[in-house]
């Protein structure tokens, strides 16, 4: 079945330093999503890419979508405290109604 | 609030006791799914409703689960003769059919 893999599974990042996060996927996707996971809470929307290359932002959030969509990744600048959590991607399955997620990547900001 | 629900927020319960738990997803949505989470580990897909259709259940739902969705509305996910290994955070999320999945505070279920 597909799966989906996030390196690096712990990000410790320095605040104000920048980061990316790599989602890689064994089967061609029809959209990519992130969703972010605070400590204790539960998974929150963020975005979603669908065209093959595309790019968007979110303030400090770039998220990119690889040309072949197998892959997509998450860069954050300016890291900030706020930016603490795990984010995850997804991808659905050929069916379209399930998500497959990676295992996420853990941040956490040393002040 | 309009967000997807769940209850109990938290349940602990003795191994062989049932559980049952509900959801009410984003009121206008036709989809509904449950997920399961472990630990350092990203959700997996339990089962998916389409109105009140059950279409999917994945092989991780043994027979002791069960989810019903009677009116197309809420759902709710049972488990009956509880494991250790049941132990998890327990995801609802809810769509309008193709668009994202919006997910609920889940139940933390903690089998003793």
């Amino acid at each position: 079945g597909q799966q989906v893999m996030q390196i690096p599974q712990y990000q410790h990042v320095q605040e104000g330093e920048d980061f990316t996060t790599y989602c890689n996927s064994s089967t061609t996707l029809s959209n990519i999503q992130w969703y972010k996971q605070r400590p204790g809470g539960h998974p929150v929307f963020l975005i979603q890419l669908v065209k093959s290359g595309e790019v968007k932002k979110q303030k400090r959030l770039t998220f990119q979508f690889g040309e072949a969509k197998k892959n997509s990744s998450l860069h954050i600048t300016a890291t900030q405290t706020t930016d603490v959590g795990t984010y995850f991607c997804a991808g659905p399955e050929t069916n379209d109604y399930k998500l497959s997620f990676g295992a996420g990547t853990t941040v956490t900001v040393r002040a | 609030d309009t967000g997807v629900s769940q209850d109990p927020r938290h349940k602990i319960t003795k191994r062989g006791q049932n559980v049952t738990f509900r959801c009410d997803p984003i009121s206008e949505h036709n989809r509904l799914y449950w997920y399961r989470q472990t630990l350092g580990q990203g959700p997996e897909f339990l089962t998916y409703f389409q109105n009140e259709a059950q279409l999917e259940k994945s092989r991780l739902l043994s027979d002791r689960f069960s989810a019903e969705r009677p009116k197309g509305s809420f759902s709710t996910l049972e488990i009956q003769r509880t494991e250790q290994g049941d132990s998890a955070m327990y995801l609802c999320a809810s769509s309008l059919n193709r668009e994202v999945s919006f997910f609920g505070p889940g139940t933390r279920l903690t089998v003793l």
